[in-house]
């Protein structure tokens, strides 16, 4: 059962613009959200996380919504530099030890 | 400080065979859980430690076996080996079971 989806295996953006990812998710139960990246031969590197009680977070260029009522989570990076470009994991925790992930969307910057 | 490190890199077996993949975690954490990673797909929850007892299960059949051990590394057991079973299998440690996992670069199994 996928109940973390990252509908769109692949974004293109150019460099300076802002980069939108989006995560839908259909379990009520999840308490803790987490975007993570990944570049080849590597594992995958955290990002930003959310908690449920929250509906933002900020870390520099990087931002995280989530939208509970939705069901629905995205990532915005701003500006978007070349050095983005990687696999883009959302996941989502039920319980403390049980992470759920997307499939991952691939972003390019393009310079 | 040491990050997560895997052991080995890449590896072949043929099926029905046993493996047995290695992961050490970063230095102060004492949670390692396991993940495997299909071609394509987000990497799926195997199962977590914390202090040497297994701490959650995701659904995979016993073949899937763990272990950690005292200086908290840890490693994965896979019996009776399938062609599904080829994957990237990940290992992440964290400070405590509900905190933030920090991944290994993987070890790459394939299944012939």
């Amino acid at each position: 059962d996928q109940q973390v989806k990252q509908n769109s295996p692949s974004l293109s953006v150019q460099e300076g613009r802002i980069s939108i990812l989006n995560c839908d998710y259909t379990n009520s139960m999840f308490d803790y959200f987490l975007w993570y990246k990944k570049y080849p031969a590597e594992g995958p590197t955290f990002l930003i996380s959310i908690s449920s009680i929250k509906d933002k977070n900020e870390d520099g260029r990087f931002t995280v919504f989530l939208n509970k009522s939705a069901k629905h989570l995205s990532l915005h990076i701003v500006p978007s530099q070349p050095g983005d470009s990687a696999v883009y994991f959302c996941a989502a925790r039920v319980y403390d030890n049980d992470m759920r992930f997307g499939a991952g969307t691939r972003l390019t910057v393009k310079p | 400080e040491t990050g997560v490190t895997q052991s080995p890199t890449h590896l072949i077996k043929t099926r029905g065979q046993q493996v047995t993949l290695r992961c050490s975690s970063q230095s102060g954490h004492n949670t390692v859980s396991w993940y495997q990673q299909a071609l394509g797909q987000g990497p799926q929850f195997i199962f977590q430690y914390y202090r040497e007892e297994e701490n959650g299960r995701g659904n995979f059949p016993p073949r899937f076996s763990g272990l950690q051990f005292p200086n908290y590394s840890s490693e994965l057991n896979v019996n009776a080996l399938e062609l599904d079973d080829s994957a990237l299998y990940l290992c992440a440690s964290s400070s405590y079971s509900g905190d933030t996992q920090y991944f290994g670069p993987g070890t790459r199994l394939t299944v012939l």
